[in-house]
């Protein structure tokens, strides 16, 4: 199956800082890319979608001045928490699909560990 | 509105049994619907889907779900459990319409396998 790449797969920061998050889809060109935020022992939240080119899609309450998604080319997304704190700390799971209004798989990537310290 | 509901947060079940993980789904439409699989801090990986052809789908790793429309489930099934299928289990739902594709998952079903 295709391949979705996302680095870093853990990060420490301290409180404050930024951190940015990467999602490239190595195989396929990824129209629309997704990215999910998991607090431990719980299902997926969708945070928004990002379509290519155009500007995110947030989903209520999610503080897209918190949350940066860019969405530049058709292989790469990017994630940056901004003045991030502990309650960032998560697990975020970006995930990529190859079409829009079509019975298509989302491939996902290996999820980022966030610790704010 | 597309929703799923795992009926069961946790299994336990021993090595060498079978495994059932329930999932139950509501749709306007004719769903999409997937089951995937979560090592501990790693990402997803697909185990099947079910995409409107044969309500019978078979999966990786032995893994099978079969799409049952007069009772909106689409359980997992797999006839005998190994100590690798220790996992969390999510039975996810497309919505279609609009732009955009979304996944809609569900709470996930924590799997123990004793040996």
């Amino acid at each position: 199956g295709a391949v979705v790449s996302q680095h870093p797969s853990w990060v420490i920061c301290k409180s404050g800082t930024s951190v940015k998050i990467e999602c490239r889809s190595l195989d396929f060109q990824a129209t629309t890319m997704f990215w999910y935020r998991q607090f431990p022992k719980q299902s997926l939240m969708l945070m928004a979608t990002s379509n290519e080119g155009s500007k995110a899609t947030y989903e209520q309450g999610v503080e897209k001045d918190k949350f940066l998604i860019n969405h530049a080319s058709l292989t790469l997304s990017t994630l940056t928490v901004t003045s991030a704190h502990p309650e960032d700390s998560s697990f975020y799971i970006c995930s990529a699909t190859a079409r829009q209004g079509v019975r298509t798989e989302a491939f996902f990537g290996q999820g980022t560990r966030l610790t704010v310290v | 509105a597309q929703s799923v509901t795992q009926l069961d947060s946790h299994v336990s079940v021993s090595e060498g049994t079978p495994v059932l993980l329930r999932c139950n789904y509501s749709s306007s439409y004719s769903p999409s619907l997937f089951w995937y699989v979560q090592h501990p801090n790693k990402g997803l990986q697909l185990l099947l889907k079910y995409t409107s052809a044969a309500t019978l789908v078979k999966g990786i790793n032995g893994f099978e779900a079969e799409f049952k429309k007069s009772e909106t489930s689409f359980h997992l099934t797999k006839p005998s459990a190994h100590m690798s299928d220790a996992a969390e289990y999510f039975c996810v739902v497309t919505t279609y319409g609009g732009a955009t594709n979304k996944l809609i998952f569900g709470t996930g079903t924590l799997l123990a396998v004793q040996p």
